[in-house]
Order: C-alpha cells, then sequence, then structure tokens
C-alpha cells in the first residue's frame, strides 16, 4: 500500500520562503494533494497536483513533482506568520479514492 | 457553500463508554469518510461511504466501532466499548465521489478523550 513520509518540523522567518518536502512510495497515485491544519481545526485544502503535471503554482504556493524519484514539494514564498500549521502531503494511493497521509511537517515562522 | 459539519467538538468519557459523533457532508456530495487522527500523527481512514453503501471497513476495529449511513447524507460513527488508545480527533470529509480527481473536504473534528 501507499506510504507517504514527510520531515516532521520546518522553522523559517517571516518573509522567507518555504519549502516542505514529501516522498510517496505509490506510483500508481494519479493525484497528490497539500492539506493545512491550523491549532483545534480540521484540514484545509491547500492544493493538488495531476501526476502527468511537473508544477503547478497558485498566488504564494509552488508544487513541484518529481514522479521518477516520488517526491513532491510545497514552496510557500513570502511566509506569513498565518501561515504557521502543520502540513500533511496526501496521495490517492487508494483504489477507493481515499486518501493516504504522512505525519504532517510543523511550520513555524518567527517574526 | 456550507463546509462539513461535525458534532460534539470535545468529548471526554471513562474507558468502557460508549460515545457517538455526527457528521452531516457537503450538500450532494456521495462520497462520506471517517478518520481518525491520533496526536501527532497523519489522519488514518477508518470507513468510507459511497452514498448509504460501504465501499472500505478494512481499518475499522469492527469489535468496538460501528459506522451507518442510513439515508445516503449524515453519518454516524459509534465507539462501544471506549478504550485508551481511542483517545483521538475523527474527522469526517466528504467529497463529489471516488474519483482521484474529487478531493476530500474535512469538518472541524470530534476530540476524543478517553480516562
Amino acid at each position: 500500500g501507499e506510504d507517504v513520509e514527510q520531515s516532521l518540523f520546518l522553522s523559517v522567518r517571516e518573509g522567507d520562503s518555504s519549502v516542505i518536502n514529501c516522498t510517496y512510495t505509490d506510483s500508481s497515485s494519479t493525484y497528490l494533494y497539500w492539506y493545512k491544519q491550523e491549532p483545534g481545526a480540521g484540514l484545509q485544502l491547500l492544493t493538488y497536483i495531476f501526476s502527468n503535471m511537473d508544477m503547478k503554482q497558485d498566488q504564494r504556493l509552488t508544487v513541484l513533482l518529481n514522479k521518477k524519484d516520488k517526491h513532491l514539494s510545497l514552496r510557500i514564498a513570502d511566509t506569513q506568520t498565518g501561515d504557521s500549521a502543520i502540513y500533511f502531503c496526501a496521495g490517492s494511493g487508494g483504489s477507493q479514492g481515499n486518501l493516504i497521509f504522512g505525519k504532517g511537517t510543523k511550520l513555524s515562522v518567527k517574526p | 457553500e456550507a463546509g462539513v459539519a461535525q458534532s460534539p467538538r470535545y468529548k471526554i468519557i471513562e474507558k468502557r463508554q460508549s460515545v457517538a459523533f455526527w457528521c452531516n457532508p457537503i450538500s450532494g456530495h456521495a462520497t462520506l469518510y471517517w478518520y481518525q487522527q491520533i496526536l501527532g500523527q497523519g489522519p488514518k481512514l477508518l470507513i468510507q461511504f459511497q452514498n448509504n453503501g460501504v465501499v472500505d471497513d478494512s481499518q475499522l476495529p469492527k469489535d468496538r466501532f460501528s459506522a451507518e449511513r442510513l439515508k445516503g447524507v449524515d453519518s454516524t460513527l459509534k465507539i462501544q466499548p471506549a478504550k485508551l488508545e481511542d483517545s483521538a480527533v475523527y474527522l469526517c470529509a466528504s467529497s463529489l465521489d471516488r474519483t482521484a480527481s474529487s478531493p476530500l473536504h474535512f469538518g472541524n473534528g470530534t476530540r476524543l478523550t478517553v480516562t
């Protein structure tokens, strides 16, 4: 089955770029997702990328996909304190449409 | 568009007691999921419904957990009897359908503490 790995922590200064990395095992994942979770809240869909794409940009967010290495990254430009949260990478490795999540990367943004 | 609604937000029970959680998905979403998120981990699928039928319940501890979606809209998840290790956030999500291109939309979850 699908396995998704992420580094657990990232700390950046306000205004810098943040890059959160993820690796996955199931090459049949047709979509890969990034979700954001703030304290006490559910998961908020940030963006997703189809597996035949290399890059997707959405305002301050850039997703890069290296399908050969099964590596996904999320770049947040001009990181703000409001971006502090846990970011989850997820693959659609499940055959029925459900998602397999990593453990999440906690992003801390220092002023 | 109203999001996925869950209640209660918090629940504290003693071990061996029972508890039930409720979820109302986004209108028109055929697929509903219950995920369990233990502190410090990513969400793990418990059960998936397509309309009122179960698609995947392979990760559901069926000796103590049960779920239903009788009319294909709202869903309830029950734990009976609860164990200490059931302490977690229970997240409900819904999507338009089961295709991989249909993103999951999550509710805010129910935080369960078993003492």
